[in-house]
């Protein structure tokens, strides 16, 4: 079954610092991954996504992602941090059959320190 | 920019009622879903409705929840008899045909049931 694994559930950084957040994935055929984040009472905002080509792949506010598929893994960067980037960040694969599924990791929570 | 908006934005329902949750979808989108997020876990599919039916639902989507498309724009999720563990985020999204399509999220309605 498919499945989104991020490891680290609560990550703090100091502001300017650089940040890597870790997805892996479960999925037999070539998937298609995403990265949403959600503020503090807010939606889920598509940060970027990974379809097919350049494995890596630049998103809004400054993220990039890097496709590996020797390691099922779809990390998150940035170069350095702001304070306004403290959020939930959800690691999600879409599913094959049209529907638009998606499968969703347990989010991690990134703290900004000053 | 088009955006998936979703009333109420918080619902307190008493166990045993019946609450609706709204939803207007991007409206040259066709495929709508329904995702629930429970506090402090991870968003978890529900169901997804194409075509005035519905093309996939989760082992969560039991008989207490319905949805239904009643005109061109709304896009509802009914549960029939809240329990107390139907507390939760739920997020209504909607994207174009296709497994790598984005879904776009509404902000969400939280649920809570007393």
């Amino acid at each position: 079954a498919q499945s989104v694994t991020q490891p680290d559930i609560h990550i703090t950084v100091s502001e300017g610092a650089s940040l890597e957040l870790r997805c892996n994935y479960s999925y037999g055929a070539t998937p298609y991954l995403f990265w949403y984040v959600q503020s503090p009472g807010q939606g889920l905002q598509l940060l970027l996504k990974y379809f097919s080509g350049d494995t890596l792949v630049q998103g809004i506010k400054g993220f990039e992602a890097e496709f590996k598929r020797s390691q099922s893994s779809f990390n998150l960067r940035k170069p350095s941090v702001h304070w306004s980037d403290a959020a939930e960040y959800f690691c999600a694969v879409g599913v094959e059959g049209n529907t638009g599924k998606l499968i969703f990791g347990q989010g991690t929570t990134l703290q900004v320190k000053p | 920019e088009p955006e998936v908006t979703q009333t109420p934005s918080h619902q307190v329902t008493q166990m045993g009622q019946e609450v609706i949750l709204r939803c207007v979808p991007i409206s040259n989108h066709l495929y709508f879903y329904w995702y629930r997020q429970i506090l402090g876990q991870k968003v978890e599919f529900l169901v997804s409705f194409y075509n005035n039916e519905i093309s996939e639902k989760s082992e969560i989507f039991d008989d207490q929840f319905s949805v239904e498309r009643p005109d061109g724009s709304n896009f509802t999720l009914k549960i029939r008899s809240t329990k107390l563990e139907d507390s939760a985020m739920y997020f209504c999204a909607s994207t174009l045909p296709g497994a790598g399509s984005e879904a776009f999220f509404g902000q969400g309605t939280r649920l809570t049931v007393v």
